[in-house]
């Protein structure tokens, strides 16, 4: 099983709202990244977790702030968002090792308001 | 940098025919490469990789790849294509960091 679970699908929210992005596998993957993507253009990296640690930031704004409570969730909190912001955020799994198959779950399609 | 190209923003084929996805690549050491598809208001489905071993990969849907080094290329072909193909494709290599960078995506429709 090649799952990665992503929740809610749909989200609307203020810019004054705070908000949490939910992901989880079962797949015993060791690494968790969130990707950005606007639409009909590529995925953006913003985050990797690696062990459970946070291991690259690509210089996202601090209203994104990545959780990885243990090895099979990765949230993404979200506060005070601008209408920019408002993008299909796809959360995807992988081994460790190089050369493994990134997963990505159906992502979860916000809209900031 | 690692990085991948992909020179055409939408490929027309009819359904039936034969079609291809173009990807060039530009890496230092061994390339890691890959195809992702994603539907219409979908994530992105892995659809093969190229790692090492055989030039032609085989991967899900009955998509293949062909890994040419000489020409730095890894283009995504089906002998025959049907409507349902019709997606928005994504070449992508395995950066130094061991995550994804891709290309800018190929739209594929295919007509009935």
């Amino acid at each position: 099983d090649t799952e990665v679970t992503q929740t809610p699908k749909h989200l609307v929210m203020g810019m004054t709202n705070k908000k949490s992005l939910k992901c989880e596998q079962h797949m015993g993957h060791r690494a968790m990244y969130w990707y950005k993507q606007k639409a009909k253009k590529p995925p953006e990296l913003m985050f990797v977790y690696s062990y459970e640690k946070l291991s690259i930031n690509e210089s996202v704004p601090s209203r994104f702030s990545p959780e990885c409570p243990n090895s099979s969730l990765l949230n993404l909190h979200l506060h005070a968002l601008q209408p920019e912001d408002s993008a299909l955020y796809l959360c995807a799994s992988s081994q460790v090792t190089t050369g493994n198959t990134i997963y990505f779950g159906e992502g979860s399609w916000l809209t900031v308001v | 940098a690692q990085s991948v190209a992909q020179p055409e923003d939408q490929v027309n084929v009819a359904e039936g025919n034969p079609l291809t996805v173009k990807c060039t690549y530009s890496v230092s050491g061994n390339p890691y490469l890959f195809w992702y598809v994603q539907y219409p208001n979908r994530g992105l489905q892995f659809l093969l990789k190229y790692i090492t071993g055989d030039n032609l990969v085989k991967g899900s849907y009955g998509f293949e790849a062909e890994f040419n080094k000489s020409q730095t290329s890894f283009h995504l072909k089906k002998p025959s294509a049907l409507v349902s193909d019709s997606a928005l494709y994504f070449c992508a290599v395995r950066d130094r960091r061991n995550t994804l960078t891709f290309g800018k995506g190929t739209m594929l429709l295919v007509s009935p």
